[in-house]
């Protein structure tokens, strides 16, 4: 069975300041693991996936995620917020003998604070 | 505009009534999902279709719910007799069959049951 955990249902930075949202999973086959954002009134939006090619996935807007096997975490970071960060953050994972149904954690909901 | 559309973006109707909602993929794209998401929740996932087949169902899918894709192009889900506890968020994502995965989601069907 798969899931997703989000250590945080909200996090509030500085702009300028890192951002560190946290993710653990749990997958009984070897997992596809990706990090999305919503903004408000608008679809979801692909961050960044891993798929086993590299532990360190680089994304867009800046955004990295590190996938650690031995903590079974994918936690999501950037080093400097933006105004335009602010929205809401979705951990999932999938497996690819299960029809990729995808897993959503929680979420997380960031707040930049100028 | 080729991503995923949804139609309608909005729909309110009265509790025993039914509902259709619409999602048209990504041309090239065989797997179609639905997922529903209410708030403060992550998406939870609904069914997904290759092609024409639908491959799996959730448990979240009562015998109220009933999803089609015919000829492996726009799919719809129908919920007969709607409920309060429907009201939520449906979306829809699209994907080539790859281990990995990745799902292009549309802006998704607000559903509010009076």
């Amino acid at each position: 069975a798969q899931s997703v955990t989000q250590l945080d249902s909200h996090v509030s930075v500085s702009e300028g300041t890192p951002v560190l949202l946290r993710c653990n999973y749990s997958s009984s086959y070897s997992p596809s693991l990706f990090w999305y954002v919503q903004h408000p009134n608008k679809g979801l939006q692909l961050l960044l996936k891993y798929t086993s090619a590299a532990t360190l996935v680089k994304g867009i807007n800046g955004f990295e995620a590190e996938f650690k096997k031995s903590e079974t975490s994918f936690h999501l970071t950037k080093p400097s917020a933006h105004m335009s960060d602010a929205a809401e953050y979705f951990c999932v994972v999938s497996q690819s003998n299960t029809g990729n149904q995808f897993y959503f954690g929680t979420g997380t909901s960031l707040t930049v604070i100028p | 505009d080729t991503g995923v559309s949804q139609d309608p973006r909005h729909k309110i109707t009265k509790r025993g009534q039914n509902v259709t909602f619409r999602c048209d993929p990504i041309s090239e794209h065989n797997r179609l999902y639905w997922y529903r998401q209410t708030l403060g929740q992550g998406p939870e996932f609904l069914t997904y279709f290759q092609n024409e087949a639908q491959l799996e169902k959730s448990r979240l899918l009562s015998d109220r719910f009933s999803a089609e894709r015919p000829k492996g192009s726009f799919s719809t889900l129908e919920i007969q007799r709607t409920e309060q506890g429907d009201s939520a968020m449906y979306l829809c994502a699209s994907s080539l069959i790859s281990p990995l995965g990745e799902q292009f989601f549309g802006p998704g069907t607000r559903l509010t049951v009076l």
